[in-house]
């Protein structure tokens, strides 16, 4: 069954350095999401990606978080400089296409800031 | 007022049992609905969609009444791995996308 690939899977930094995640998503599909998910709480939707375009970025702080997908396939999210309040899970997730609706999870970049 | 919201819970229900949960939501133009679950630590799968008729799939019953706005997920015959959070899904647009701070189920034997 395919699925989407993170890594690394933890991360530990310290705050003001540079981090950055990496996501694979199923093969195919169109369109990328990236959530930060801090415990007790539901995904944030950071930014979406149509192909290589960006949708939507409007929850992306975006003086020290940054996103691409330059092919259109696999996707960086990186965060400079890290802040104490950015330790959270990075979840990427995928779809077929926006319309489609149902979106597939990997599982996860747990960053912690110290 | 959040645009999602959901009971955190914990509901702590014998196995067997069956227990239903609710999902609001302020924008009376929001389109899609789903219900997600997670486990601990793990990252959200979808359970199942939301349709305006309803929908049931096995065990699982959801359902939306858009006059209230909310949403619904009824499990029946409660067993221990349903244990999980469950998150619900509101779609305003094809990029706007909400989900709820989740309900945690912990089903006793």
């Amino acid at each position: 069954e395919a699925e989407v690939a993170q890594s690394p899977r933890y991360k530990i930094t310290e705050k003001s350095q540079a981090v950055a995640f990496w996501c694979d998503p199923i093969s195919g599909h169109a369109t990328l999401y990236w959530y930060r998910q801090i415990l007790g709480q539901g995904p944030e939707l950071l930014v979406q990606f149509q192909d290589e375009s960006v949708v939507d970025d409007s929850q992306l702080p975006k003086d020290r978080f940054s996103a691409e997908r330059l092919k259109g396939v696999d996707s960086t999210l990186k965060i400079q400089p890290a802040e104490l309040g950015d330790s959270a899970m990075y979840l990427c997730a995928s779809s077929p296409d926006a319309a489609y609706n149902e979106q597939f999870f990997g599982p996860g970049t747990r960053l912690t800031v110290l | 007022r959040k645009e999602v919201e959901q009971d955190p819970g914990p509901f702590n229900v014998p196995e067997g049992a069956t227990v239903a949960f609710n999902c609001t939501y302020s924008n009376s133009a929001s389109q899609s609905f789903f219900w997600y679950r997670q486990d601990c630590r793990k990252e959200p799968k979808l359970l199942m969609s939301v349709y305006s008729s309803g929908n049931e799939d096995g065990r699982f019953t959801a359902q939306l009444n858009r006059a209230s706005q909310y949403i619904s997920l009824l499990i029946r015959d409660s067993k221990l791995s349903d244990s999980a959070t469950y998150l619900c899904v509101v779609y305003s647009s094809a990029s706007k996308i909400i989900f709820g701070s989740g309900t945690r189920l912990s089903i006793r034997p």
